[in-house]
């Protein structure tokens, strides 16, 4: 089956750039997402790559994706402590043009220290 | 602008009461639902979907069950609650047609004692 794998927790500092890391194995996915929950909230989308498509970039936001590794990566430019939360990787599969199944990673913990 | 509201934002429920969360979404129609679990240590685990009225699919075996009695109300039940089922539920709605973004719920957070 669809497995997410992603690490537990990440510690930078205030200004530096931070980078997650993710691996998925299903091949067929469609889409890859970064999703953020803060304490006690909901989940937010931050970003979305295409399969085939190779990075974007959006703001302070980069996604990596390297399909033949099944790797996604997540980049935040100049880390402010606004951006202390739990990120989720995840992809999407399911058929139909009705279905919208998202398998998600663990979460990984993001520390901003001051 | 759509919405999505889903209460109680807390519960605690004895083992073997029963359950009802509710989740309703406002500005969209016929959108596709969704109910996720979040346990403990864990990530997030898709219990059930629906793509219309009275029409639920299942993902896991499992104490809970789903019902869609309207188009914009999604319906996350159980008869006697376990205390496996702690945990943070979400609800989420996306458009249909495969569209690309799943929005969620503030969620709720179920402590079973």
């Amino acid at each position: 089956g669809e497995d997410v794998e992603q690490s537990l927790f990440l510690s930078v500092r205030e200004g530096d750039s931070s980078v997650i890391n993710c691996t998925y194995t299903d091949s067929s996915s469609t889409y890859l997402y970064w999703y953020k929950q803060e304490p006690g909230a909901g989940l937010q989308l931050l970003t979305y790559i295409f399969s085939n498509m190779d990075m974007k970039q959006d703001q302070r936001l980069t996604v990596l994706l390297n399909k033949k590794d099944k790797h996604l990566s997540l980049r935040i430019a100049d880390t402010q402590t606004g951006d202390s939360a739990i990120y989720f990787c995840a992809e999407s599969w399911g058929s139909g043009a009705g279905s919208y199944q998202l398998t998600f990673g663990k979460g990984t913990k993001l520390s901003v220290i001051p | 602008s759509q919405t999505i509201h889903q209460w109680p934002a807390t519960l605690v429920q004895p083992v073997g009461s029963p359950l009802s969360l509710e989740c309703t979404v406002e500005g969209t129609s016929n959108p596709n639902l969704y109910w996720y679990r979040q346990a403990a240590g864990r990530g997030l685990q898709l219990l059930f979907y629906s793509v219309g009225i009275g029409q639920i699919s299942s993902e896991v075996p499992q104490n809970l069950s789903a019902s869609r009695p309207q188009d914009r109300q999604f319906i996350l039940s159980s008869k006697k609650l376990l205390l496996s089922d702690s945990g943070f539920y979400l609800c989420a709605w996306s458009a249909g047609q495969g569209d690309t973004e799943a929005f969620f719920g503030q969620g709720t957070r179920l402590t079973v004692v």
